[in-house]
């Protein structure tokens, strides 16, 4: 199984600021198989980013996401008021899919 | 436009079984190039793969799980569904299901709403 170690736990900042995430594999994921969703409090997770870097339908363009083998990064270059939340990883290259513990951006 | 939606007992008793159903609006599970996961997510904690069934019957499940688990599909419905048996506390969580993209083993594009199961006497 492939555990994914997210950091920071959590991320303090301001609107405007830049948000970088990182998100660890223990061992090197398939074809950059790595998938970032967004949770807000009371919600289920919305897919942000696949495949490491492709942004889904409907994400903004600020957030972008980068990596490959065991290191991944995900990006917001200016957060904006709804960005603040809570944000996890998933490796999809080998099952069992596991997800990392999560990175909670607060302001 | 793709909608999930759980439904089922929100309250079950240790030991018990937790039983579990996703409709699906807007996608038809018998659809190639998806899967249909269940997710879940204790309170305050992170997110747990459960498993996923394909329209044929095929299942994958998490090994952490997969001796009290069945995941099931009824596609004259466009439902599937979800049987966790000798549930303990340890089982309480929101329960999500999930359309998965068949893509490497699968990443999650569409949920529902999820639905809170409460494992007590």
């Amino acid at each position: 199984e492939i555990v994914l170690t997210q950091s920071p736990g959590t991320l303090s900042l301001s609107p405007g600021d830049r948000a970088t995430l990182s998100c660890r594999a223990s061992q090197s994921v398939r074809s950059s198989y790595l998938a970032w969703y967004q949770q807000k409090p009371g919600q289920t997770p919305r897919l942000l980013i696949y495949g490491a870097s492709t942004r889904a339908s409907g994400i903004s363009d600020r957030f972008s996401g980068s990596g490959s083998g065991t290191d991944f990064t995900l990006t917001i270059s200016r957060l904006e008021p709804e960005d603040f939340a809570v944000y996890y990883c998933q490796q999809y290259g080998s099952s069992p899919l596991t997800f990392g513990g999560g990175t909670k951006v607060e302001i | 436009q793709v909608r999930l939606q759980e439904s089922g007992p929100g309250l079950v008793k240790p030991s018990q079984t937790l039983s579990l159903t996703c409709t699906v609006s807007g996608d038809s599970v018998r659809s190639g190039g998806s899967y249909w996961s269940w997710i879940r997510q204790p309170a305050g904690k992170g997110l747990e793969w459960i498993g996923r069934i394909y329209a044929s019957g095929s299942t994958n499940y998490n090994p952490s799980l997969k001796s009290r688990v069945t995941i099931s599909v009824d596609t004259s419905k466009n439902q599937f569904s979800l049987i966790l048996s000798s549930v303990t506390a340890a089982d309480t969580a929101v329960y999500s299901c999930a359309r998965t993209v068949w893509f490497g083993e699968g990443y999650f594009d569409y949920w529902g709403q999820g639905t809170l199961v409460t494992v007590s006497s």
